[in-house]
Parts: structure tokens; C-alpha cells; sequence
């Protein structure tokens, strides 16, 4: 079965400042990996996701993610956050293989954005 | 209108009602699901369905029933509330791509309290 582990539960991070939320997933093959987004009061939007090719994955609103097989990670990044980033972050991982066919998310990392 | 509703937004009840949360898609997809979240453990899947004739429990389904009156529509019931039931629960729908696991899209979430 696969598991995330999001090793951090809130970061703060200055307006402009660059951001990197880390995500780090268990499975016994190469794992689809989605992170996705809750802003207060919402429901979860998928920022960007990988199941192949690239590892690195272009999403949303400027975020990318890259994947390291060596590491078991596909931590988010974006060079410059704005007030509006500030949100819940969940980071999920996929089956590949059929049969398993169900997301397992990370206990996500809330970000908050200081001026 | 949005792909994907869940009525209602908001709900209090008490120990040992019946609750019923409702869930309807728009987006033509297969695939429905029904979540939990708490804070600090993420989202949990509690049943999912891939069809009107299959349905599947997820890693929580002790105290849920559910049922998938049509493509479009998933509910969830609660048979007898308790307390550690009160929780922010999210519909999502899935369709089916080629690969096992693909994008979920999110309803806005359904706040229930249970006293």
C-alpha cells in the first residue's frame, strides 16, 4: 500500500520570498503524484500532477513540482508567493497498477504568507 | 454552476440521528468518491464507487453506508451519529483516462457537527 509523509505542518514565508513544500511518498513502483490546494472554506484544486516523462512538472499559478525517484519525493516549489498562496497543501499519491486504484493523501502543510 | 455539489453545506445533528449528505456531478465522470478530513490527518476515503453497480469501502467505512442512485449522484449516510463523526467531508469524481488512478475533483465540502 502506498503512504505520504508531508514532514511539515506550517511554514510561513514572507511575501516574495521563494517557497518549497516537501512531500515524500512510499510505493513500490513509479507512484502518479498529484498536490493539490484548499483555500479557506474550499474544496481541494489540483495544482499539478505527475505520472510520467519530465520529472519536472509545471502547474497553476506559477507552482512546479519535480520528482525524485532516488528520494521518494515530489516537493512543490515557487520562486515568488503572493498573499494569495496562503492555503492548505496536500501532496497524494496514485496506484499505478489497477486494481488499487485510490489516492492517499499527505496530512497536508497549511502555509501562511506574512507581508 | 459547479461540476460537482454537495448538499448540505452545513449540518448539525445529534447522537444517534440519521444524516444523509448528498453529492451531485455534473462532469459526466464514472468514478465518485467520499472523504473525510480532520485536522492533522488529512484526507481519508471512506467509500468509493466506479460505477452504478460497484462500490467499494475505503480505509474508514465502519458507521457510513452509501448509495449511487445514478452516474450523477453519491450519497452518504451516517446510520447513527456520534460525536467523533463531526468532521469536513468532500465528494470527488474521477473519470477514467487509460491509467488506474487519475485527477479527483472536489465538491466544496460539507461541514457536519454531531452533538
Amino acid at each position: 500500500a502506498q503512504s505520504v509523509t508531508q514532514p511539515d505542518i506550517h511554514i510561513t514565508v514572507s511575501e516574495g520570498a521563494s517557497l518549497e513544500l516537501r512531500c515524500n511518498y512510499s510505493y513500490g513502483a513509479t507512484p502518479y503524484l498529484f498536490w493539490y490546494v484548499q483555500s479557506p472554506g474550499q474544496g481541494l484544486q489540483l495544482l499539478l500532477k505527475y505520472f510520467s516523462g519530465d520529472t519536472l512538472v509545471q502547474g497553476i499559478k506559477g507552482f512546479e513540482a519535480e520528482f525524485k525517484r532516488s528520494q521518494s519525493s515530489f516537493n512543490l516549489r515557487k520562486p515568488s508567493v503572493h498573499w494569495s498562496d496562503a492555503a492548505e497543501y496536500f501532496c497524494a499519491v496514485g496506484a499505478s497498477n489497477f486494481g488499487n486504484e485510490k489516492l492517499t493523501f499527505g496530512t497536508g502543510t497549511r502555509l501562511t504568507i506574512i507581508p | 454552476d459547479a461540476d460537482v455539489t454537495q448538499t448540505p453545506r452545513n449540518r448539525i445533528t445529534k447522537t444517534g440521528k440519521r444524516i444523509m449528505l448528498e453529492c451531485s456531478q455534473t462532469k459526466g465522470h464514472d468514478r465518485m468518491y467520499w472523504y473525510r478530513q480532520d485536522p492533522g490527518l488529512g484526507l481519508r476515503l471512506i467509500y468509493y464507487s466506479f460505477d452504478v453497480k460497484d462500490i467499494n469501502k475505503g480505509e474508514i467505512s465502519d458507521g457510513y453506508s452509501v448509495s449511487r442512485q445514478a452516474q450523477a449522484k453519491f450519497s452518504l449516510s451516517l446510520e447513527s451519529a456520534i460525536p467523533n463523526q463531526t468532521a469536513l467531508y468532500f465528494c470527488a469524481t474521477s473519470d477514467f483516462s487509460g491509467v488506474s488512478t487519475d485527477t479527483q475533483y472536489f465538491g466544496p465540502g460539507t461541514r457536519l457537527t454531531v452533538l
